[in-house]
């Protein structure tokens, strides 16, 4: 099946700092969603990005589906961004697949 | 809106006790999907359903059934529980492809 890999595994900014975080997948997708899971374990979608790019506020998302990967930016990071974020693509029908997540703390 | 609900939020079972877990959507969606989460993990598929008296498998079925016999709910029964289900289950529903997601049930099998 599809392998997630996301990076980095932990990530500590001062509040104010942008980051990048990175998803690599194996094969194709026909779709892509971020998630965020804040530190009381609610899980919010934050994009659903089977291409291109996409911009929410401080956040923007884009993938580039031929060469297998996605990007979520977040910019002037806010103690409340703390969690951790989830790439989830999905190969077709119902499936899903998580990656293990970027597990951010920003500091104020 | 509620949104997605999802009772209990905390059990303890004793191996092999049965258990129910509820889930309920109040957005008319159509897709409903059970996960777990185990600690340090991202969420893996136990069972979905594309609609009312569907169901179907996901990535981690074994030890599992479920239910949909009303549009907004979706079931996650235990049979039989032993500690390798002690997990945090995430229930979800769609309407297309965006997924919202309930609180989550901490359980603990002993």
């Amino acid at each position: 099946g599809i392998q997630v890999e996301q990076s980095p595994p932990d990530l500590i900014l001062q509040e104010g700092a942008n980051s990048t975080l990175r998803c690599n997948f194996s094969d194709s997708v026909n779709n892509l969603q971020w998630f965020h899971q804040n530190p009381w374990g609610q899980l919010i979608n934050l994009f659903y990005i089977p291409s291109g790019t996409k911009q929410n506020g401080r956040l923007s998302a884009t993938t580039v589906a031929t060469e297998r990967y996605s990007l979520l930016y977040i910019s002037s990071s806010q103690t409340t961004d703390s969690g951790v974020y989830f790439c989830a693509p999905n190969t077709g029908g119902f499936k899903t697949i998580f990656g293990a997540g970027t597990r951010l703390f920003v500091k104020a | 809106n509620a949104g997605v609900t999802q009772t209990p939020k905390f059990r303890v079972l004793k191996t092999g006790q049965s258990m129910t877990l509820l889930c309920a959507q109040d957005m008319n969606h159509e897709y409903m999907y059970w996960y777990r989460q185990d600690p340090g993990m991202g969420l893996r598929l136990i069972h979905y359903s594309v609609g009312e008296g569907t169901t179907a498998k996901g990535e981690v079925p074994d030890g599992y059934n479920v239910s949909r016999l009303k549009k907004q709910n979706f079931l996650l029964g235990l049979e039989s529980a032993a500690p390798s289900q002690t997990s945090v289950y995430f229930c979800a529903s769609s309407y297309e492809a965006t997924q919202y997601f309930g609180p989550g049930t901490r359980l603990l099998v002993l």
